[in-house]
């Protein structure tokens, strides 16, 4: 069963810059996944960020940035911000069906 | 403005039946992909199932975990997504939240709706 990884915590200063990463437990992640990103705080639904690897949704501020790195999706934050402290999802969409990684929890420190 | 409201969401024992519904507003739901997703308490997002819109097929697809007891259906007049659910389980607590699918990606989220699956 493939399995979409994420680191499941991170720390982070105000005003630094942090990159998540998204990959698979067997082979890489290939841009025809078309990795996306999503952010939740508790208690709220989740909100997009990035779509398609590198394509910040609607509102979304620039500090927020996808990309690819190797064999994995990444996802920067530059400028961290205190209400960046959140939980951070990749998703993968594998055609047929569609993954979501364990999720990152993002402290800003 | 893009509205999606879930309802629908309660407690019910192992083994009976619910379902939810997802009323949208500000979009064309008749040309949208529509989805799925639960978070079970303190845990992370999981995709459940998705329709795609009737002019591609109307088809679905469904994660492991619910197939053969969940079925999504939708209602373009009503611009209404359903997901009825059987043989719940204790395992299918859960906040449900119906998303839009655009670009290989869930743009717009519902605020969600609680299933709680108790004896």
């Amino acid at each position: 069963q493939t399995v979409v990884t994420q680191e499941p915590s991170f720390s982070v200063s105000p005003g630094g810059t942090v990159t998540l990463t998204c990959g698979l437990s067997s082979g890489s992640v290939s841009t025809r996944y078309y990795p996306s990103w999503y952010q939740q705080t508790p208690g709220q639904a989740p909100r997009t960020l990035i779509y398609n690897i590198n394509i910040r949704s609607s509102g979304v501020p620039d500090r927020f940035s996808g990309s690819m790195l190797g064999n994995k999706a990444a996802l920067t934050i530059t400028g961290a911000q205190a209400d960046d402290e959140s939980d951070y999802y990749c998703v993968l969409y594998m055609g047929s069906g569609i993954l979501f990684g364990g999720g990152t929890k993002l402290t800003v420190l | 403005e893009v509205q999606l409201v879930e309802s629908g969401g309660g407690l019910v024992k192992p083994g009976g039946s619910l379902r939810l519904s997802c009323e949208v507003s500000g979009f064309s739901f008749s040309n949208a992909w529509m989805n799925w997703v639960r978070q079970a308490p303190g845990k992370g997002l999981e995709w459940v199932g998705l329709i795609k819109r009737k002019t591609d097929g109307g088809t679905t697809d469904y994660a492991a975990p619910v197939k053969g007891r969940f079925t999504i259906s939708r209602d373009d007049s009503k611009n209404t997504l359903y997901l009825q659910m059987n043989s719940l389980k204790t395992e299918d607590t859960a906040v449900y939240y119906c998303t839009t699918f655009d670009s290989a990606a869930f743009q717009y989220w519902g605020q969600g709706t609680l299933v709680t699956v108790s004896s």
